[in-house]
């Protein structure tokens, strides 16, 4: 079945404190891993989309990385209002999810000033 | 340009009634899915449209379904509703069918609760 993990579920960091996100995932055929950020309340804002091993992706503070089998969102001098869930998705071009988006349970990250 | 556009923002209904909610896709967009988001269960695929046609569909019962229009405007339904129906209820557009690496943008959601 496919699987989706992110750790961890929660994240307190001090501003400008470096710190990465992980999420691992277990597809039969991936064509995409997707990161998103959540604010309370709000829906889902994309961030990233990566479709191959190496791959790199920057904005701003983020940077995001992907392997075969995981991601890392890397959190570069982070700010207060960086605060937010941090979600992971994949497209599995196999499985029997037939394509649409399987969700990680999300990192809540705390920036403290 | 417009993003995902979901209506209403909040609903409080009573079990047993029926509930409508209704997602504008961003304008080019063909493709409509919809999630349910529980602190539990987290962000759950319901069911995909694309060009008026339902693609692909979750693990959820009968009760909830859906429809999209030549605009490709979308509306879910949940029929019977149950307390456990009560969750953020969120729509995401793509130009192309997922499940092709395509990203998919997010409306603000309709928080659901069932009383």
């Amino acid at each position: 079945e496919d699987q989706v993990t992110q750790s961890p579920e929660a994240l307190r960091l001090q501003e400008g404190e470096s710190s990465s996100l992980n999420c691992s995932y277990t597809v039969s055929g991936l064509r995409g891993l997707f990161w998103y950020r959540q604010d309370p309340g709000k829906g889902p804002e994309f961030l990233f989309t990566l479709y191959s091993a190496g791959e790199e992706k920057e904005k701003e503070r983020l940077k995001a990385t992907l392997t075969k089998k995981e991601s890392f969102l890397h959190i570069t001098a982070p700010k207060p209002e960086d605060s937010a869930t941090y979600l992971c998705a994949v497209h599995d071009y196999y499985g029997g999810s037939q394509g649409n988006l399987i969700f990680g349970k999300g990192t809540k990250l705390s920036v403290k000033p | 340009k417009a993003g995902v556009t979901q209506t209403p923002r909040y609903l409080i209904k009573t079990r047993g009634q029926q509930v409508t909610l209704s997602c504008s896709p961003i304008s080019g967009h063909r493709s409509v899915s919809w999630y349910q988001q529980t602190p539990g269960q987290g962000l759950q695929f319901l069911f995909e449209y694309f060009s008026e046609t339902q693609r692909n569909k979750g693990n959820f019962p009968g009760r909830f379904s859906g429809r999209q229009f030549s605009n490709s405007r979308s509306e879910m339904n949940v029929s019977t509703l149950e307390l456990g129906d009560s969750a953020l209820y969120l729509c995401a557009s793509s130009p192309r069918r997922t499940g092709g690496g395509t990203e998919a943008f997010f409306g603000q959601g309709t928080r659901l609760t069932v009383v």
